[in-house]
């Protein structure tokens, strides 16, 4: 089965903080997404990564940068952490190749910014 | 938007199939359905997809309508812990998944 792991379950933090969420797949997954989910919202893609280093915006960029330095870790990073960014996070990875590849979760990082 | 129309809520006995209604109307030719849940705190769990012909795995069955506006996401034996927020996904143009609201199951004894 595919493992898709999220380093916290929860998260507390400080607005002004620099948080990274870390996120980490054993499939040898080209793609991996970040996205947060807020009540009424959906899930909301932040940004995504088709390879090494390799990164690409998605809806809600705003507030976020991330780092794909291996095939298996991609961390979000919130340079300034605002209150508003309080959210809970996802992570997925998916194969590249087929379009029709789903796309696999991990359990979730509920970040809260005081 | 999401390219899915889900009802909001719906429950089942315990024991009973549970037959989950979506209808995706403007969906094209390539596009994949995708059925995944989530379980309150937790990350969405893929359950199954497929394109016009029917699926079926350890988890669950998907029946497409011929002219694949629509779609059936079948639990055969629903248990207390299928309790969740069931979704059904088109992935839009960009290849993005785009959940919607889902339907919350309950699973009632």
């Amino acid at each position: 089965d595919v493992k898709v792991t999220q380093s916290s379950r929860y998260l507390v933090k400080r607005t002004g903080e620099k948080v990274f969420l870390e996120c980490v797949q054993d499939m040898d997954h080209e793609n991996m997404f970040w996205y947060r989910q807020d009540p009424g919202l959906g899930l909301r893609l932040i940004y995504f990564s088709y390879d090494v280093k390799m990164k690409e915006k998605g809806d809600i960029p705003e507030g976020y940068s991330v780092s794909r330095e291996k095939k298996e870790r991609f961390s979000l990073i919130l340079e300034s952490a605002s209150t508003n960014q309080t959210s809970m996070y996802l992570c997925a990875s998916s194969l590249q190749g087929a379009s029709n590849q789903p796309q696999h979760f991990g359990d979730g990082t509920r970040l809260s910014i005081l | 938007d999401a390219k899915t129309t889900q009802p909001p809520s719906m429950d089942c006995a315990e024991g009973r199939a549970a037959n989950l209604p979506c209808n995706h109307s403007t969906i094209s030719g390539n596009e994949y359905v995708y059925w995944y849940r989530q379980i309150h705190s937790q990350g969405p769990q893929y359950i199954i997809h497929g394109l016009k012909n029917n699926e079926t795995n350890e988890m669950a069955s998907l029946i497409i309508t011929e002219d694949r506006k629509s779609s059936t996401l079948i639990l055969p034996h629903a248990t207390l812990r299928d309790t969740a927020v069931y979704y059904c996904i088109v992935r839009d143009s960009w290849g993005k998944f785009q959940f919607g609201a889902g339907t919350q199951v309950v699973v009632t004894p």
